[in-house]
């Protein structure tokens, strides 16, 4: 599967849109990218997931290039609540959750 | 409508000392998962059941058992507690085998063991 790379942390404020930005050079043609959201104390929450161009949702919205070898997750203004740890992960259609893996992911701390 | 629950939510452990985490999903999914999440990382996977009655071994398994009792039930035992083990442990299900399938995740258990 492909290796993720994206910034360890993040700041921003209160009513900001925040772009985190994950790069997968190795994604292969039946791969996806989906999105995790984990509160402190709590167990990840599924965000987003998408193959190509742009997938929006209440939440987010997800851009990926024509190449696929990055992908922006944008959360529109940002309020406190949206402290959190975020994971890009790479999914292979076709195999089992099993290889879902999970990096250390991209910490966000909102200010107020 | 529960999701996925987690029994303990904290549990310190002398080293030696055996246990057992509960877990429980009511949205009729067929894979259920346990990772372990250490301070400042991601998660890593332990065992999986990608169905009912099957069980198998992840990323790290070492000192660590489970048992799927039904579709609902998914348990993981440590036989004798290492400090090494001192994490949180998280539950997950999905309603497929896919990797594309949303992983619902429970609270978690945190785990010491002294």
């Amino acid at each position: 599967l492909a290796k993720t790379t994206q910034p360890i942390s993040m700041d921003s404020y209160e009513g900001q849109e925040v772009n985190i930005t994950c790069s997968h050079n190795n994604i292969a043609t039946n791969d996806y990218i989906t999105w995790y959201q984990q509160f402190p104390s709590q167990g990840p929450r599924f965000i987003i997931q998408g193959y190509k161009t742009k997938v929006t949702n209440e939440v987010a919205s997800l851009f990926i290039p024509a190449d696929r070898k990055s992908s922006t997750l944008s959360l529109p203004r940002v309020s406190l609540s949206d402290t959190a740890v975020y994971y890009c992960l790479v999914v292979r259609g076709g195999t089992g959750g099993f290889k879902t893996i999970f990096g250390a992911g991209t910490r966000l701390f909102v200010k107020a | 409508n529960a999701g996925v629950t987690q029994t303990p939510k904290f549990q310190v452990l002398k080293t030696g000392q055996s246990m057992t985490l509960q877990c429980a999903q009511d949205m009729n999914h067929n894979s259920m998962y346990w990772y372990r999440q250490d301070p400042g990382m991601g998660l890593r996977l332990i065992y999986y059941s990608a169905s009912e009655g099957t069980t198998d071994k992840g990323e790290v398994p070492n000192g660590y058992n489970v048992s799927r009792l039904n579709k609902r039930e998914f348990s993981l035992r440590l036989e004798s507690a290492a400090p090494s083990q001192t994490s949180v442990y998280f539950c997950a299900s999905s309603l497929g085998q896919a990797s594309t399938d949303t992983q619902y995740f429970g609270p978690g258990t945190r785990l010491t063991v002294l």
